[in-house]
């Protein structure tokens, strides 16, 4: 099946940085979404991104289908962007099911 | 409804017993998917229905998990005699098609002592 992967595995910031989560994934997909989990489990949707760019506020993401990856930007951090992002994909072949990464678990300190 | 809405939001059980997780799924969607999410781990796939039908049960563990949508819109997911390894927190996703936007519920966490 394919395979999913994010880095970093985890990281610290410090409030108002910035950072770049990475996904690679391995085949052809026709969708990819970002979500954030929060401290209570809810997973949030992020972004619905199988191509292109897109921007929400202090978050951006692009998703380069050729080159099989995908960013999520995050923009001046707040504490509240703490959680673990998932990237989730799903290849364009048929009925497939959505495939979740790895997790990039992200800690904001004040 | 608003969102994807799961019921209950937690549940213990004792090893053996029998439990039904409930999923009431966006108003409209036709695709509503099952998942398991164990501790430090990313979600993993169960069971995805299109409309009444499960069109595929691959990610099911074994033939201890059932689960139904008997009129194409809230789905039950049923386990029997249950292990202590089937603690996790099972999430439902609906979403208008097969290819779209997938949305989540807010999960039922399931403890089995």
């Amino acid at each position: 099946g394919i395979q999913v992967e994010q880095s970093p595995p985890d990281l610290i910031l410090q409030e108002g940085a910035n950072s770049t989560l990475r996904c690679n994934f391995s085949d052809s997909v026709n969708n990819l979404q970002w979500f954030h989990q929060n401290p209570w489990g809810q997973l949030i949707n992020l972004f619905y991104i199988p191509s292109g760019t897109k921007q929400n506020g202090r978050l951006s993401a692009t998703t380069v289908a050729t080159e099989r990856y995908s960013l999520l930007y995050i923009s001046s951090s707040q504490t509240t962007d703490s959680g673990v992002y998932f990237c989730a994909v799903r290849m364009n072949t048929g009925f497939q099911k959505l495939v979740f990464g790895t997790g990039t678990r992200l800690l904001v300190s004040p | 409804g608003a969102g994807v809405s799961q019921t209950p939001s937690n549940k213990v059980t004792e090893k053996g017993k029998y439990v039904e997780l409930r999923c009431d799924p966006i108003s409209g969607h036709t695709a509503l998917y099952w998942y398991r999410q164990s501790l430090g781990q990313g979600p993993e796939f169960l069971i995805y229905f299109q409309g009444t039908g499960a069109a595929d049960d691959s990610g099911l563990p074994n033939d201890r998990f059932f689960a139904v949508r008997p009129e194409g819109s809230v789905s039950t997911l049923k386990i029997q005699r249950t292990e202590r390894g089937d603690s996790a927190v099972y999430l439902c996703a609906s979403g208008t098609g097969e290819s779209t936007e997938a949305f989540f519920g807010q999960g039922t966490r399931l403890t089995v002592v």
